[in-house]
């Protein structure tokens, strides 16, 4: 099973709408997670951190169920530039970020 | 305020020859890691170094691939006699500070190494 588990999509929804992207982790010793987001044939970029109390950045809410080992991020409003890869990441005390596979959002207008 | 610098982008080395991937790490930080993502799938984890130290190398394959970060300079990635199998996006990242507190990695654009 992997560490860290995404379902790749592709998710294609049209502009203005609202999506939703799950991410299940195994590793109940895991200190820290964080939402990245990768464009084609480009390095990942922080999108954002996950807290348990869950946290928000104007369309974005990231959020985390320790009891459940789940993490989420919500998109609200998706413009055509959301269109991208999204990757949970997991880090733990071992210092290396261990990532999903990655979900494919396409906004079509 | 230069971020993470990888060099070169794109790499051709035919099967048998020699692959060196250098790294400089963003003003500041000491920390660096590199990550190996093959076509279609996830960033996998492969090293993690700090100056003149590996600290971390469970994620290397245990021949052909070395790492180093050296006290001056770049850190550097090498593959010898490299296969097609070594086709990837290597994607370096730095990092100010571990122990304990959120380790905020920041990544460079990549190289992308292609065997002939």
């Amino acid at each position: 099973r992997k560490e860290v588990e995404q379902d790749p999509g592709p998710f294609n929804v049209p502009e203005g709408a609202t999506v939703a992207f799950n991410c299940t982790y195994s590793n109940s010793a895991s200190q820290s997670f964080f939402w990245y987001r990768q464009d084609c044939r480009k390095e990942p970029k922080l999108l954002m951190s996950v807290y348990s109390s869950g946290n928000e950045d104007g369309r974005f809410t990231a959020q985390l169920n320790r009891a459940s080992q789940y993490i989420s991020l919500l998109i609200r409003d998706s413009k055509l530039s959301d269109s991208a890869t999204y990757l949970c990441v997991g880090f733990y005390n071992t210092d290396k970020l261990i990532f999903g596979t990655g979900t494919r959002l396409q906004v079509f207008p | 305020n230069a971020g993470v610098m990888q060099n070169p982008r794109h790499l051709v080395r035919r099967r048998g020859q020699e692959a060196r991937l250098r790294c400089s790490p963003m003003k500041g930080h000491s920390h660096v890691y590199w990550y190996r993502q093959l076509p279609e799938e996830g960033l996998k984890f492969m090293v993690y170094l700090q100056k003149e130290n590996i600290i971390d190398e469970s994620g290397m394959p245990k021949e052909r691939f070395s790492a180093e970060f050296p006290k001056e300079g770049p850190s550097i990635l090498r593959i010898q006699q490299v296969v097609r199998g070594d086709s990837a996006a290597y994607f370096c990242a730095s990092s100010l500070m571990t122990s304990g507190l959120v380790n905020i990695q920041y990544f460079g654009a990549g190289t992308r190494l292609s065997v002939l």
